[in-house]
């Protein structure tokens, strides 16, 4: 199991060049998640997605785009990258629970992408 | 709406030493309550949560937290620390009214000297 797995691990852009972060897990898992993670701020919630197809704004979603064609892979899109997007980008994935509700479960985190917009 | 609160942002500890890292929290809602460590250039794991039950919750690597309702904290200890506890400790909260929203708080970066 390789869990949660982001492409690439670092990546730098220029003003206005666009990119596309992928996520992928392979635990079958029902939800996930895109954080930025910024020096003291902690982890911020982008767009998240509750299944195949289905996604939803988080905290902090202008200038990024998310997409969930299959249930394994969670895409996230800057189309027009800024300088305030240099961050560190996790992906989580948390699984279907029939009681409790999603926001007692656990959530895998892969070990991030760092970006650097310049 | 949540938030959190973890005061310290960097705490110093000597080896074997205990050591205990703040989080407070506000909610309009009950919630849910979860310490996450970061170790240097990984991703983000889950240490142990607190759902119902026992205030008292063990986590993995010797960890443990007190629910406090009436404080509104989520203090994280443990007894003996090891230069390999050397990381970066989140709290995160979410409510039960939600959602899929876990609402982290800033970071504690526990330093572990020899």
């Amino acid at each position: 199991n390789a869990g949660v797995t982001q492409t690439p691990k670092f990546r730098v852009l220029k003003t206005g060049q666009s990119m596309t972060l992928l996520c992928a897990q392979d635990m079958n898992h029902e939800y996930m998640y895109w954080y930025r993670q910024d020096p003291g701020m902690g982890l911020r919630l982008i767009h998240y997605s509750v299944g195949e197809g289905t996604t939803a704004k988080g905290e902090v979603p202008d200038g990024y785009n998310v997409s969930r064609l299959k249930k394994q892979n969670f895409l996230l899109g800057l189309e027009s990258a800024a300088p305030s997007q240099t961050s560190v980008y996790f992906c989580a994935s948390s699984p279907l629970r029939t009681s409790g509700g999603p926001s007692t479960d656990t959530q895998y985190f892969g070990p991030g992408t760092r970006l650097t917009v310049l | 709406a949540q938030s959190v609160t973890q005061l310290d942002s960097q705490v110093p500890v000597f080896e074997e030493a205990p050591v205990e890292l703040r989080c407070n929290y506000s909610s309009s809602v009950s919630v849910y309550l979860f310490w996450y460590v970061q170790y240097p250039n990984q991703g983000l794991q889950l240490l142990l949560k607190y759902l119902s039950g026992s205030t008292l919750v063990k986590g993995i690597n010797g960890f443990e937290a007190e629910f406090n309702k009436s404080q509104t904290s989520f203090h994280l200890r443990k007894p003996s620390v090891h230069i390999s506890d050397t990381a970066e400790y989140f709290c995160a909260v979410s409510g039960m009214d939600s959602s899929y929203k876990l609402i982290f708080g800033s970071g504690t970066r526990l330093l572990v000297r020899p």
